[in-house]
């Protein structure tokens, strides 16, 4: 059992659906993480909240939205998605935003777009 | 040339030998480096990290670091099937809010 939580665990939607994704952490880190992988592929960093602030965007498509509404709950929203975007979604903490903190992965949330 | 480069695999070793996974980062700021462990359909693991040169040593892992030639290496003693996966190293700088730069992993294969 990993200490992030990440629901759903697997969750199929339409194109026009709005849906949200869900983190939490009780490890008191203060930085969290979204991450899109593709099959085979590395983990992409999308965003990265530190005392929850958004600090980091990579330049993600607009139709993902985060929201971090506190240290230990993370949130994606999720509006208008391409099926481009089916893949694993991870969510990751580390004791702060510095640098050189190792990163603790949540379980993650497949995701399918249809 | 990527930022961080991994050898794809698959590396394949019998159960009971050591298994050496290398990785080899362009950037010399680089200063924080992590080996993560992910099996098919899974979330990544972290396994170890390691900040300064030389070996750090958990149990059956062994990271080693030469920030010099930059490298950064796992050692698997032991291997087990269990340990079948693929690992995927990670280079930090330290100084862009814990953005790590991923390797595309290597596929290990520990054959009984």
């Amino acid at each position: 059992d990993t200490e992030v939580t990440q629901t759903p665990k697997h969750l199929v939607m339409g194109m026009t659906n709005k849906k949200s994704l869900k983190c939490e952490q009780h490890m008191g880190h203060r930085a969290m993480y979204w991450y899109k992988q593709k099959a085979k592929k590395p983990p992409e960093l999308m965003f990265v909240y530190s005392y929850e602030k958004l600090s980091i965007n990579e330049s993600v498509p607009s139709r993902f939205s985060p929201e971090c509404p506190n240290s230990s709950l993370l949130n994606l929203h999720l509006h208008a998605l391409q099926p481009e975007d089916s893949a694993l979604y991870l969510c990751a903490s580390s004791h702060d935003g510095q640098g050189g903190q190792p990163q603790h992965f949540g379980d993650g949330t497949r995701l399918s777009i249809l | 040339q990527k930022e961080v480069e991994q050898n794809s695999g698959p590396l394949s070793v019998p159960e009971g030998a050591i298994a050496s996974l290398n990785c080899t980062y362009s950037d010399r700021g680089s200063q924080s480096f992590f080996w993560y462990r992910q099996y098919s359909g899974k979330s990544p693991e972290l396994i170890m990290f390691i900040y300064s040169n030389g070996d750090k040593e958990d149990g059956r892992f062994t990271a080693q670091l030469n920030k010099a030639s930059q490298y950064v290496s796992l050692l698997i003693r032991d291997s087990q099937p269990s340990d079948s996966a693929t690992y995927l190293c990670a280079v930090n700088r330290n100084t862009n809010a814990g953005k790590s730069t991923f390797g595309d992993g290597t596929t290990l294969t520990v054959k009984p």
